[in-house]
């Protein structure tokens, strides 16, 4: 299993361009999240998704859009970046039946994103 | 809503001294915590969890925590720091009787070990 994959892991935009992180998991989960990370911010939750095809906002979703396709796939979307975007970015997905137990989010590697 | 508070950004700790994290934790519900560590360019990875089982959870890499109700916290520790342990560490919680599995995190803690 490769787990949680995110490509790119890296890019550079200038303000007003737009771009799309994948996510995909090979786990068969349910959920799946979009965090952004900022030096002393911690995580902050963007969009998360609770199955194929639904969506919801989480903390901070201004300036982004998501979609979830396919069950495997969450797509994060910047339609015109500014230079307050600059982040690493953390997708995670998790199993959850119903009534869950605190089941574990598992994470991607990141992808560092750097808005001029 | 839930939250955490992990006070201290930085935390210097000479090797082989005892690692203590601490973690308070804000819940209108029975919680689930969670501590997960970030080593460099690197996503994060989970340590421990605490699911109302038993309070003293032991996790990976010779790391504990304990979940004490009165004091609302959930400190992580360790007796005897390796350089290894250098990383940034999160904790995290979520409601239980929540659906969707949100986490809600603290702003972390950068360890640095001191040989």
């Amino acid at each position: 299993n490769a787990g949680v994959t995110q490509t790119p892991k890296f890019r550079v935009l200038k303000t007003g361009q737009s771009m799309t992180l994948l996510c995909a998991q090979d786990m068969n989960h349910e959920y799946m999240y979009w965090y952004r990370q900022d030096p002393g911010m911690g995580l902050r939750l963007i969009h998360y998704s609770v199955g194929e095809g639904t969506t919801a906002k989480g903390e901070v979703p201004d300036g982004y859009n998501v979609s979830r396709l396919k069950k495997q796939n969450f797509l994060l979307g910047l339609e015109s970046a500014a230079p307050s975007q600059t982040s690493v970015y953390f997708c995670a997905s998790s199993y959850s039946p119903r009534g869950g137990a605190g089941e574990t989010q598992y994470f991607g590697p990141g992808t560092r994103l750097l808005v001029l | 809503a839930q939250s955490v508070t992990q006070l201290g950004s930085h935390v210097s700790v000479s090797e082989g001294a005892l690692v203590l994290l601490r973690c308070n934790y804000s819940s209108s519900v029975p919680p689930y915590l969670f501590w997960y560590v970030q080593y460099p360019n690197q996503g994060l990875q989970l340590l421990l969890k605490y699911t109302s089982a038993a309070t003293l959870v032991k996790g990976i890499n010779g790391f504990e925590a304990e979940f004490k109700k009165s004091e609302t916290s959930f400190h992580l520790t360790k007796p005897s720091a390796h350089m290894s342990d250098a990383a940034e560490y999160f904790c995290a919680v979520r409601g239980a009787y929540y659906g969707n599995n949100r986490l809600a995190f603290g702003k972390g803690n950068q360890v640095v070990v001191i040989p």
